[in-house]
């Protein structure tokens, strides 16, 4: 079965630099969600989408943005990077009236920021 | 403010032992609960979602239970093994459903 798809898996910046972090959910699912887990850390929610609206939003710093686009795919795009934003970076996804939202996790993404 | 706490932080057990880990969340209007793995630097891999309905689900050694109304649940794992060490996360949705908590996780090592 289709998973959902994060690129890239590994990503290296240095401070002050932008990202791109992308996400590509799986077939018919209507929802992403952006966690970010810092090391040693518990993940934590950022900011999700439904059906290209913003449906709730974290502790998602205001140097990020993100968005879900019109085939649901969704890229969250951090500015100004700094040290602290080193992180591994998950998407998930779900489908809205399915069972109980139960939400499907990316591979993730590894940024670091030298 | 729903919120998880997951003890013990760290385990450290022999082969073949069984083992609970626990978990508890102060809002017991939840969805679903969910068990997911993490290896070190790793993905999240999901192993048991109970429904807010059910009280427990079984897969293969593991087992989780569900007590809404406690606010607890359990996973427990079955004849452990040095392969099962990992972090163990237990996950709930925020009262909207639209984001997980997650708890701090148990930090499991297995010797052989």
């Amino acid at each position: 079965a289709a998973g959902v798809i994060q690129s890239p898996r590994h990503l290296i910046k240095e401070k002050r630099e932008t990202a791109t972090l992308k996400c590509y959910p799986i077939p018919r699912h209507d929802t992403v969600y952006w966690y970010q887990q810092g090391p040693g850390q518990d993940p934590q929610f950022l900011i999700s989408f439904y059906e290209k609206m913003q449906s709730d939003k974290g502790s998602i710093p205001d140097r990020f943005s993100a968005q879900q686009f019109s085939d649901y795919h969704s890229e969250l795009n951090m500015s100004s990077l700094e040290l602290g934003d080193s992180a591994l970076y998950f998407c998930a996804s779900s489908l809205i009236a399915g069972t109980y939202n139960e939400q499907f996790f990316g591979p993730g993404t590894r940024l670091t920021v030298l | 403010k729903q919120e998880v706490t997951q003890i013990p932080a760290a385990l450290s057990v022999p082969e073949g032992e069984n083992l609970v880990l626990n978990c508890s969340f102060t809002d017991s209007a939840i969805y679903n609960l969910q068990w997911f793995r993490q290896d070190p630097g790793k993905g999240l891999t999901s192993l048991l979602l109970i429904q807010s309905s059910q009280r427990e689900q079984t897969s293969g050694r593991l087992n989780a239970s569900l007590d809404k109304s406690s606010g607890r649940s359990t996973l427990y794992i079955a004849a452990s093994q040095p392969g099962d060490s990992a972090t163990y996360l237990c996950v709930v949705p925020n009262q909207a459903g639209t984001a997980l908590i997650f708890g701090k996780g148990t930090t499991l090592s297995v010797s052989s």
